[in-house]
């Protein structure tokens, strides 16, 4: 199976700072690398497929960058619903593997 | 508009069974593949099952492989999932998802349902 790491953990941020989130998968996954955000008592969002392209919908502040397998989720400015926490996810090899999330606080 | 909608979810005793439902609209159903994945207590994401849009492909994770079943209805816009032999470290929010196509994206969820396997 492809493991999937997140850095950091964990993360205390203000508004309008940016942020960003690393991935890292145990093989190569060529960029089949996507991005989800959850928040609590409501159903995870994608934010970022195939590493790079931004979901129809989501705010320009989310992108995504890398290849191979190490990844970066950034968000130029929090914004207060970007409390929450985000998990990539590869979709290369089944089994699908999500990372262990990255919680965004104040 | 995607609409994805669990249910099924509920309190069951180790060994026991549930069959869970994912009623979908807004979409051609039968032009996707469809997941599911879950989410334990204090726990991050977890895929479990995939099936094809024909329904002719399905894959689980180990965890569920011969415990679990996953169907669909594409007359009916449903996804199922049967679950047997339950342990309690299936407890979790069980999601349905919408599959992009490409590489498996899961580019809609449902709201989730809650299993919980307790005696």
């Amino acid at each position: 199976d492809i493991q999937m790491t997140q850095s950091p953990a964990s993360l205390s941020a203000s508004i309008g700072d940016r942020v960003a989130i690393t991935c890292r998968a145990s093989q190569s996954v060529d960029i089949h690398l996507n991005w989800y955000r959850l928040k609590p008592g409501e159903a995870p969002r994608l934010l970022i497929f195939s590493t790079s392209g931004l979901q129809y919908g989501v705010p320009s502040r989310f992108s995504g960058s890398g290849s191979g397998t190490d990844f970066i989720l950034t968000i130029s400015s929090l914004q207060p619903e970007d409390f929450a926490t985000y998990y990539c996810q590869q979709g290369s090899r089944i089994p699908f593997t999500f990372g262990p999330g990255t919680k965004v606080e104040i | 508009e995607v609409h994805l909608v669990e249910s099924g979810g509920n309190l069951v005793q180790p060994g026991g069974s549930l069959r869970l439902s994912c009623a979908a609209s807004g979409f051609i159903f039968n032009s996707h593949s469809m997941n599911w994945v879950r989410q334990a207590p204090g726990k991050g994401l977890d895929w479990i099952s995939f099936i094809s849009s024909s329904g002719e492909t399905v894959h689980y994770a180990d965890s569920v492989k011969g415990r679990f079943t996953i169907s669909r209805d594409n007359d009916n816009n449903s996804v199922f999932l049967q679950m047997n032999s339950l342990r309690v470290d299936d407890t979790a929010v069980y999601y349905c998802a919408r599959d992009l196509g490409a590489d498996t994206t899961f580019d809609y969820w449902g709201p989730g349902t809650l299993v919980t396997v307790s005696s």
